[in-house]
């Protein structure tokens, strides 16, 4: 079955790193992988969409990568800020439409 | 303000009731989703329409409906209404038809509690 995974624990950084978040995924063939934000109890706020063919994005301080061969995206927040905490979804069009991963909870400690 | 727009915010409803929750896609977009969020679940596909026809259908439960409107504002339908249907219930929006191809613009949701 398809499956998109994404860690479920917090992921806790200090203000001024650079955060990486990571999503697997496994019985997809994507064309596109997207990166949402969601603050508690609002909708998700689509951050980057990734190409297949594409192997790095950018915008501002955020950067995306993707390996099809891996089966793998990385989502990297450069400069955190405690304003960036928040939690953050991948998301990929499969059999059931755009299917989101749980999310990462990012928290950045001043 | 996203520019799409969720009614109503919070609803509280008993076991058995039915609620329509209602959504008015960004200007411009065509095609509407409709997705349950819980705890435990994450994000869900319901289902999505494109310019008042429906066009893919998730794990929507046979209780719950949807449709959208020649004004392309959408109304989710739900029914007979269980404590396991409590959620947010999110709509959001694109420009055309394909799914994964744009970024989705979602409303702020509204807050599902069933009693």
């Amino acid at each position: 079955s398809q499956k998109i995974e994404q860690n479920s624990e917090a992921l806790n950084i200090q203000e001024g790193k650079t955060a990486t978040l990571t999503c697997n995924y496994t019985n997809y063939s994507p064309a596109y992988l997207q990166w949402y934000r969601q603050d508690p109890g609002r909708g998700p706020v689509f951050l980057l969409l990734i190409r297949e063919n594409e192997k790095e994005k950018r915008k501002e301080r955020l950067k995306v990568t993707f390996d099809t061969t891996l089966k793998q995206s990385l989502f990297h927040i450069t400069a955190s800020q405690p304003a960036d905490s928040a939690t953050y979804l991948c998301a990929l069009e499969g059999a059931d439409g755009l299917t989101f991963g749980k999310g990462t909870h990012l928290i950045i400690q001043p | 303000d996203s520019g799409v727009t969720q009614t109503p915010k919070h609803l509280i409803t008993a076991t058995g009731q039915r609620v329509t929750l209602r959504c008015s896609p960004r200007s411009g977009d065509l095609s509407v989703y409709w997705y349950q969020q819980s705890l435990d679940q994450g994000l869900q596909f319901l289902i999505q329409y494109y310019n008042g026809e429906e066009r893919a259908k998730g794990n929507i439960l046979e209780r719950f409906s949807a449709q959208q409107f020649p004004d392309l504002h959408s109304e989710l339908n739900l029914s007979s209404l269980e404590l396991g249907d409590s959620a947010l219930y999110f709509c959001a929006s694109t420009p055309f038809e394909g799914q994964g191809v744009y970024g989705y613009t979602f409303g702020s949701g509204t807050r599902l509690t069933v009693v």
